[in-house]
Formats: structure tokens, sequence, C-alpha cells
């Protein structure tokens, strides 16, 4: 059974840098063909994704923030850990991990709960 | 980037209905469409991927089909379950866009 969960601060000053881990079960990142994305939903609004590593550490990172954002993995203790710099009260929104599995064509298959995250000074 | 517009934005249905939901890609996207189902407070569920193939655990009332730029989600008999927010993606290109989401009440 596959399983992620977010953790990180819930609350971020503008300007700052926010860190998020997933830290998963149930697969490894080794495996050829999976990957882990992160999506965010802002409050009230539609999802948008963010950025996914897969197995080979191939990176992808949406074009709109990829200046902002570093995705790393750790093979080892089942995690992946996403950086935002450059906080803004924009970013204020839930932020999920996923995993993307070959066997259903790089979809999204399993969710993590999210965790909400604000910008507020 | 591939834009992904998904109508209608919002529908009312009574349970036993027949729904559809479209989503049309900017540009041909093949087949690399997924659906997913949320509902409120909680994270987004697959429910389709590759435009037609059905999710393991996801109700057989569930189906999708469409390839290039022009998809449907249809619900072939509504559920009280299914009430809820539904989100187009594609998967073909760099960055994997959602759509606008489909809020289904219940009428």
């Amino acid at each position: 059974q596959i399983t992620l969960k977010e953790s990180g601060p819930t609350l971020v000053k503008p300007t700052q840098t926010l860190t998020l881990t997933c830290t998963f079960s149930g697969f490894s990142l080794s495996t050829s063909g999976v990957g882990v994305a992160w999506i965010r939903q802002p409050p009230g609004k539609a999802l948008e994704w963010l950025a996914l590593v897969y197995w080979d550490d191939d990176k992808y990172y949406s074009p709109s923030l990829k200046s902002r954002l570093t995705i790393t993995k750790d093979t080892s203790k089942n995690q992946v850990v996403l950086t935002m710099t450059n906080m803004d009260p924009m970013d204020t929104a839930t932020y999920y991990c996923a995993h993307s599995g070959s066997g259903s064509f790089g979809s999204f298959d399993t969710w993590g709960q999210g965790t909400l995250v604000t910008v507020s000074s | 980037d591939i834009q992904v517009t998904q109508s209608p934005s919002s529908l009312s249905a009574s349970v036993g209905d027949r729904v559809t939901i479209t989503c049309r890609a900017s540009q041909s996207i093949t087949r690399y469409l997924n659906w997913y189902q949320q509902k409120p407070g909680k994270a987004p569920n697959l429910l389709i991927y590759a435009t037609s193939s059905l999710q393991s655990g996801v109700p057989s009332r569930f189906s999708g089909s469409g390839s290039g730029t022009d998809f449907t989600l249809t619900i072939s008999s509504l559920q009280p379950e299914d009430f809820a927010t539904y989100y187009c993606q594609q998967r073909y290109s760099n960055p994997y866009t959602f759509g606008q989401g489909t809020k289904l009440e219940i009428k």
C-alpha cells in the first residue's frame, strides 16, 4: 500500500524560503518509471502542478515557478523535498505530494493528505 | 504551455442522472489525459488515466473517452457520493496542467 505524507511549516513570512518534505512508503524511488510530484491548491481554487522528480533523478519544474523551486530526493530515507524561495502571500495554498507510476501512464495515482501553508507577516 | 479548459465550470444534477464533463486541450495531447475527483477538504483521487483506463477501485459508472484535443468524463448514473469537484489534467508535456475544475452539485 502506497502512502505519502507532507510535512513542513504552516506559516511562513513573505520573502522567506519554504521547505516541505514528502515522506512516503510502499514504493521505492529507485524503481524504474517511478516519480514523486508536488501540486498545490490555493483556497477555493484549482490545482497547480509544481515539480516532479523521477527515479533516475530527472527533474521537471513548472516554467512559471522554475526560478524559485528546487526538488530533491533521498532514496534511502524515502523522502522528497521541495524548496520554494521568496514566498509571497499569493503562495498561500495546500501543498500536496503525489506518486507517479509508469503503470498508470504517469498519472498521479496516490496523493498525500496535503499541508496548508499560509504566507503572512 | 498547453492549456486545458473544462466545461461546464459547475453543474447541477440529480441522483441517477447521466452526466458528461468535457475537457479541451489547446493542442493535441494524444491520449495523455487524466481525471481526478476531489471532495471538500480532501486530496484529489485519480479516477481515469490515459483517457479511458479506469483506476483500480473506481466504480464502473465512471468512464472516459476522447483523443487529440477533446475528452469527456461520463458518470452513467449519479450516486450521492459523486457530488464533488472534477479536474482533468494533461500529462503530455511540461507543465502538466490541470483544468479549472467542474463542481458537480445536487439539484
